[in-house]
């Protein structure tokens, strides 16, 4: 069935750093891909998708491309702020049946 | 556009009692999903709706867990009796299918004592 991998965490980054959190995946046919955030006491919400290959997706200086060919969606931000701090969920969209399959999520912490 | 709602936001059980969550999707979307989420874990789904009829509940374990979604509307989640490793959040979402994504409520979260 359909799986989502995840670097492990959590990740510590001073703050401006460069951030880059593994994703993987394994799906039949082609899926969405998207990662969601949850700051903390808050609810999921989505960060960014893309919903074919080669497409980047991108919201608030995050980015993540669709590589079909390494079955990747690597989450990249070229300087992290404390805001930043949440934790990270990569996910697949099955786009026949909309089974949302959820990554492990990985911990962020920046430091100032 | 409202959200999803969910409520309870909070409850606390003793096990082998019984509960019951509600959920109210984002108007117009046809999916509704109920999922589960341990602390430190990812999401984990339990079923998905399309409109009232069931896609998936191959993780729902049946013999505790309920879950209904009556005009293809708004869901509830049932889980009687509880046991201890039910403890968690409870996390509903909505979509209009396609190439969209899943919206999520703020979840309940349930802690079995």
């Amino acid at each position: 069935g359909n799986s989502v991998t995840q670097m492990e965490g959590p990740v510590t980054l001073s703050e401006e750093a460069f951030l880059t959190i593994n994703c993987t995946y394994t799906a039949t046919g082609y899926p969405s891909l998207f990662w969601y955030v949850q700051y903390p006491g808050e609810g999921l919400q989505l960060l960014l998708k893309a919903t074919k290959a080669d497409d980047k997706g991108s919201n608030k200086g995050f980015e993540a491309t669709y590589r079909k060919e390494t079955t990747s969606f690597h989450l990249e931000k070229g300087s992290v702020q404390v805001s930043d701090s949440a934790v990270y969920f990569c996910a697949l969209g099955d786009n026949y049946g909309q089974n949302f399959v959820f990554g492990p999520g990985t911990r962020l912490s920046v430091l100032p | 556009e409202a959200g999803v709602a969910q409520s309870p936001r909070y409850k606390i059980i003793e096990k082998r009692q019984s509960v019951a969550f509600w959920c109210n999707p984002i108007s117009g979307h046809a999916t509704l999903y109920w999922y589960q989420q341990i602390l430190g874990q990812g999401p984990k789904l339990l079923i998905q709706f399309q409109n009232n009829g069931v896609v998936d509940d191959s993780q729902l374990p049946k013999d505790r867990f309920s879950a209904e979604r009556l005009k293809g509307v708004d869901s509830t989640l049932k889980i009687q009796p509880a046991k201890l490793e039910d403890s968690a959040v409870y996390l509903c979402a909505s979509s209009s299918g396609g190439f969209t994504e899943a919206f999520f409520g703020q979840g309940t979260r349930l802690t079995v004592v």
